[in-house]
């Protein structure tokens, strides 16, 4: 069975630091990935997606992600995070032809601080 | 459009008591999920459904069952509560396999 590794569960930044957090999936075979982030109060949203391309995709709030496929990692980064990035961030992946099954990590707990 | 919308916001329930947690979505999408939220756990998939009339079970049904009659709503039945399934309960859909899901606010459920 598949299955996410998100490597840090909770990081404490300050403002303006440079984030990365770590992603690992166990399939061998062709998937999507995501991350998802969760704000403090709501529900997740997409932060970005890779289907295929280009392996460096970019996603909303300055914040992209690199798919190394040798690696089976889709590593997070934000070269400059700021306080309202303080959220849980949530990597999943999904089967290409696997159906709408997504699996998704464990989360990593942000906090940003001023 | 409202998006995906799950009621109630929050459910306190006795151990033995059954309960439906509502979802709905007004996004024409096929594909509709059910997941569980614990801390440390991520998300589990606990049921999904493909369109109307088709669900299956994702990685955590036990204790739980769906069904899709629309392909607006998409419902998930507590039969018997029991305090291991105190969680928070996300409802997802998406367009097609493998697309971008879009989550409703979530159910908070306390099962004494």
């Amino acid at each position: 069975a598949q299955s996410v590794s998100q490597h840090n569960h909770h990081v404490i930044l300050s403002e303006a630091a440079s984030l990365e957090l770590g992603c690992n999936y166990s399939y061998g075979g062709t998937v999507n990935l995501f991350w998802y982030v969760q704000y403090p109060g709501q529900h997740l949203q997409l932060l970005l997606k890779y289907f295929s391309g280009d392996p460096l995709v970019k996603g909303i709030k300055g914040f992209e992600a690199e798919f190394i496929k040798s690696k089976f990692s889709f590593n997070l980064r934000k070269p400059s995070v700021q306080w309202s990035d303080t959220a849980e961030y949530f990597c999943a992946v999904n089967l290409t032809g696997g159906g709408n099954k997504l699996t998704f990590g464990t989360g990593t707990q942000l906090k940003v601080e001023l | 459009n409202a998006g995906v919308t799950q009621t109630p916001k929050f459910q306190v329930l006795k151990t033995g008591q059954s309960m439906t947690l509502q979802c709905a979505q007004d996004m024409n999408h096929e594909y509709m999920s059910w997941y569980r939220q614990d801390p440390g756990m991520g998300l589990r998939l606990i049921h999904y459904s493909v369109g109307a009339g088709i669900t299956d079970q994702g990685e955590v049904p036990n204790g739980y069952n769906v069904s899709r009659s629309t392909t607006e709503d998409f419902p998930l039945r507590l039969l018997s509560a029991a305090p291991s399934q105190t969680s928070v309960y996300f409802c997802a859909s998406s367009s097609d396999l493998g697309e971008t899901q879009y989550f409703g606010p979530g159910t908070r459920l306390l099962v004494l």
